[in-house]
């Protein structure tokens, strides 16, 4: 595609549901990164993919979280047992290798646990 | 110890006016990169410019450059004629060549165009 998908756009969900969140990322991009980014706060990283393995996970802030991707494309983002901490904006973004390069976002998902 | 900082939480400038957003960082590694990103109140970030460690001359893209003062461990972007698209938050981000692709982002700065 023409930019880095996220979906959905905004999710609110109640307190201990599980939610998945989609990144689909620039056809041909190996690199894929999650950020986390708490209201006013900067973007914390989450995981970054090479292809369909994850290198670096140690932003992941709990056993709750985890993430996939597949066909080296499209990544989901899973959070178990939501708490109300967990609300934010999730980013992906995507770079076509790894290495000092812009790297380009999404718009994210504005997830609101209630 | 924090690796980016931006000191500067908000700023007021008028329009046409230069304005210069500071940003420090703290590493180790002899071999990093440095990165702006714009943020408007939309929510998307969008990539500004890129300036290598080893780069001998400082990045500049359209009236975006970047003043890099290696020893001083300082990155401060420089948009020239400012403009009221300007507004918007602005990040700067440093990623280190330790193999972790992650960007390490400061906590920002909100641009204010005054018209």
């Amino acid at each position: 595609g023409a930019g880095v998908s996220q979906s959905p756009s905004n999710k609110v969900t109640e307190k201990g549901k599980d939610v998945e969140l989609r990144c689909d990322p620039i056809s041909g991009h190996t690199a894929l990164y999650w950020y986390r980014q708490s209201l006013g706060q900067g973007l914390e990283f989450l995981i970054y993919f090479q292809g369909n393995s994850a290198p670096d996970k140690s932003g992941l802030p709990s056993d709750r979280f985890s993430a996939e991707r597949t066909g080296g494309s499209v990544s989901t983002l899973t959070i178990q047992r939501t708490q109300q901490e967990d609300s934010a904006v999730y980013l992906c973004a995507s770079s076509l290798q790894t290495g000092p390069y812009g790297y380009t976002f999404g718009s994210g998902t504005r997830l609101t646990v209630v | 110890a924090q690796k980016i900082t931006q000191t500067q939480p908000g700023m007021f400038v008028q329009e046409k006016e230069a304005v210069t957003l500071d940003c420090t960082y703290d590493t180790s590694d002899p071999s990093y990169g440095l990165f702006w990103y714009k943020q408007p109140s939309s929510g998307e970030m969008i990539f500004l410019i890129y300036q290598g460690s080893y780069d001998q001359q400082n990045a500049t893209e359209g009236r975006y450059s970047l003043n890099f003062q290696k020893a001083r461990k300082s990155a401060n972007l420089v948009i020239s004629a400012s403009q009221l698209g300007d507004s918007a938050m602005y990040f700067c981000a440093m990623r280190e060549s330790d193999g972790n692709e992650k960007l390490t982002f400061g906590t920002g700065t909100r641009l204010t165009i005054i018209p």
